[in-house]
């Protein structure tokens, strides 16, 4: 069964940095594009930004780009994110996600991680 | 602009049905989209894809007691024999290349 475990999060204040990583497993990582979507409490979800599965391809959502940075590391089967100059509005809990079409930029999500919350707060 | 708009809420009774409505942006057509499942306190839970024609594919696992549909610019999750752990949160989503679009979520009561 395919697995994604988040880890990074915790309580920081606006304008600090923070690196979420996800350890994935249970499926060929390195063939599916991989997402971070996050959930401020109480509210909806909002996709936050996707890596292709090669890497070669980034995007974000316009509420985080120029801030939070994608990557990953195909030999170790782990997606990050690298969240930089950080809001209030930032507070959320942030999901590592699979994509759910092989070889392709985006599509479906087909697994999601269990979350870990970011907390921004001075 | 690609936007997915969902009611708040819906509800029905143990072991009714219920059909939850997400409604595609005008002037965007053909898309195919996925419904996903928040039950209180956990993640999120992939459901089904369900293309424009209507055809779908349900996750692993998932009981053929979800079904989709759709008719036009409307996209519908149906759920049959409402059970009380069906009381959850339900999202449709759709994407384009480099973008994921998410409706606002539906919340479901089973009364």
């Amino acid at each position: 069964q395919v697995r994604l475990v988040e880890s990074g999060g915790g309580v920081v204040q606006p304008g600090r940095s923070l690196r979420l990583s996800c350890a994935a497993s249970k499926f060929t990582f390195s063939s599916y594009s991989m997402h971070w979507v996050r959930q401020a409490p109480g509210k909806g979800l909002e996709w936050v930004a996707l890596i292709s599965y090669d890497g070669r391809n980034k995007f974000y959502a316009d509420s985080v780009k120029g801030r939070f940075t994608i990557s990953r590391d195909n030999s170790k089967n782990t997606l990050y994110l690298q969240m930089n100059s950080l809001r209030v509005e930032d507070t959320a809990f942030y999901y590592c996600a699979k994509d759910g079409a092989r070889a392709t930029t985006n599509s479906y999500i087909d697994y999601w991680g269990q979350g870990a919350l970011v907390s921004v707060s001075s | 602009q690609l936007v997915l708009t969902q009611s708040p809420s819906a509800s029905a009774s143990l072991g009714a049905s219920v059909k939850v409505t997400c409604t595609l942006s005008s002037g965007h057509s053909g898309y195919a989209i996925a419904w996903y499942q928040q039950e209180p306190e956990k993640g999120p839970r992939y459901l089904m894809n369900l293309n424009s024609d209507g055809s779908h594919t349900r996750g692993d696992g998932i009981p053929d007691r979800f079904s989709g549909s759709s008719s036009g610019a409307e996209y519908y999750l149906s759920i049959s024999s409402l059970q009380s752990e069906d009381e959850a949160d339900y999202y449709c989503q759709t994407w384009d290349t480099g973008i994921q679009v998410f409706g606002g979520g539906t919340k479901l009561t089973v009364l």
